[in-house]
């Protein structure tokens, strides 16, 4: 499947591969992360989360890994089908204070 | 169940006129933010409500922008008077806090265009 080592604002991958969006965040302290998807014209809907005592969490042909240690965060999308086209946006939160959100990366999945 | 409403959803003004967006949070949710989203970048925090309270407006742009909460439900962002750099994508989100967690559900947005 396609990947990025570091965060790229596109990712483009055929149908039925799969996707990793990488996503690396700014504060040691935060507790708690999102993923987000946002089609054109929509606001972010939710994805997964894990918390930061977790390093994975499994969804619906979607895996979130956090590794601390390099303050790093990605998303993986098994099977990624054209409807999976769209802005994906890490977020990260700190306990009590508000979502901070990351870069976006555009994903294109072409049949 | 119904989502976060938020209307209007285009508006188009000229510069140095006021503006105003409405938001109905999901029945229930005690919290709610309201976001500004430039193109290309990731939604900002303007401002975040827990029931009637304004409990972070540290990002808020209080020369230009107010927000209110009334009776702890739905909320109303005003920008007056709207500058060009105002142009963005004005998100409303709510969520249910417990546990620590936040699922926050997001609106469609306002696309706010100042000529």
């Amino acid at each position: 499947g396609e990947s990025v080592g570091l965060h790229l604002p596109t990712l483009s991958v055929q149908e039925g591969d799969n996707s990793i969006i990488n996503c690396a965040y700014s504060n040691s302290a935060s507790d708690y992360f999102i993923w987000y998807k946002q089609e054109s014209g929509k606001g972010p809907q939710f994805i997964i989360d894990i918390r930061s005592n977790m390093d994975k969490r499994q969804g619906q042909r979607v895996t979130v890994l956090l590794n601390k240690t390099v303050k790093h965060l990605s998303l993986q999308i098994a099977a990624t089908q054209p409807g999976d086209s769209a802005v994906y946006f890490c977020a990260e939160r700190q306990a009590g204070t508000a979502l901070i959100f990351g870069k976006g990366t555009t994903l294109s999945v072409s049949s | 169940e119904a989502g976060v409403v938020q209307s209007p959803r285009y508006k188009i003004i000229e510069k140095k006129q006021p503006v105003a967006f409405w938001c109905n949070p999901i029945s229930g949710h005690n919290t709610l933010y309201w976001y500004r989203q430039n193109l290309g970048q990731g939604p900002e925090l303007l401002i975040r409500y827990e029931n009637e309270e304004a409990v972070d407006d540290s990002q808020l742009p209080k020369d230009r922008f107010s927000a209110e909460r009334l009776k702890g439900v739905d909320s109303t962002l005003k920008i007056q008077p709207a500058e060009l750099g105002d142009s963005a994508v004005y998100l409303c989100a709510s969520s249910l806090d417990r546990e620590g967690l936040n699922e926050q559900f997001f609106g469609p947005g306002t696309r706010l265009t100042v000529l």
